[in-house]
């Protein structure tokens, strides 16, 4: 079946430095969200990627959609304490409207 | 954008009864979803509520256990019946905004379900 693979399950980082989590799926995909979510909170939509190769940046963010649609990534600058939080890729195929969640990053950044 | 509430925020539940959640958004949005949530794990799809028709579940999921309303755009409710411990969980209601093909999908704050 449809399956959004996201690695790695965990990165502890110190603060100031890079992060990046990884998705991919076995089919293409007809677009990728990332969302975040803060501990004890609820999943935050972040980006939606559409277009083959795009790239888009939010700040210190950066996420990219693969030329073939099938993997993506999400890459932060100089993390702070702040971006704390699980992050989550979500596919979604074409013909369909529901979102495959992957397993999430999640991030812990040490001051 | 969409707010969207939940109630309960959460409730300790004996095993064998059944607690209904209900979501309520601000807007009226055409697609609207109940996810599973365990701790420390990723989101899975119960169902999508259809507004005035039998929702759709996802594999694994099944009515009896989980029915679902929707008798407007605004509102729905997600039943989980006969409850089991393995039923503790967090259950989300998420709404995506219409418009393609770019989308946003929001979700509400959760109902933290603990089934002793």
């Amino acid at each position: 079946g449809q399956q959004v693979m996201q690695i790695p399950q965990y990165q502890h980082v110190q603060e100031g430095e890079d992060f990046t989590t990884y998705c991919n799926s076995s089919t293409t995909l007809s677009n990728i969200q990332w969302y975040k979510q803060r501990p004890g909170g609820h999943p935050v939509f972040l980006i939606q990627l559409v277009k083959s190769g795009e790239v888009k940046k939010q700040k210190r963010l950066t996420f990219q959609f693969g030329e073939a649609k099938k993997n993506s990534s999400l890459h932060i600058t100089a993390t702070q304490t702040t971006d704390v939080g699980t992050y989550f890729c979500a596919g979604e195929y074409t013909g369909g409207f529901k979102t495959i969640f992957g397993a999430g990053t999640r991030l812990f950044v040490k001051a | 954008s969409a707010v969207i509430s939940q109630k309960p925020s959460r409730d300790i539940c004996q095993r064998g009864t059944s607690l209904t959640i209900q979501c309520q958004v601000d807007s009226q949005v055409t697609m609207m979803f109940w996810y599973r949530q365990q701790p420390g794990q990723s989101l899975t799809l119960i169902a999508t509520a259809n507004q005035g028709s039998e929702a759709t579940y996802e594999s694994g999921f099944v009515i009896d256990k989980f029915p679902i309303s929707r008798p407007n755009l605004t509102f729905s409710t997600l039943t989980v019946s006969n409850m089991s411990p393995e039923d503790s969980s967090i259950y989300l209601c998420s709404v995506r905004t219409s418009g393609r093909p770019i989308v946003t999908q929001y979700f509400g704050p959760g109902t933290r379900l603990l089934v002793l």
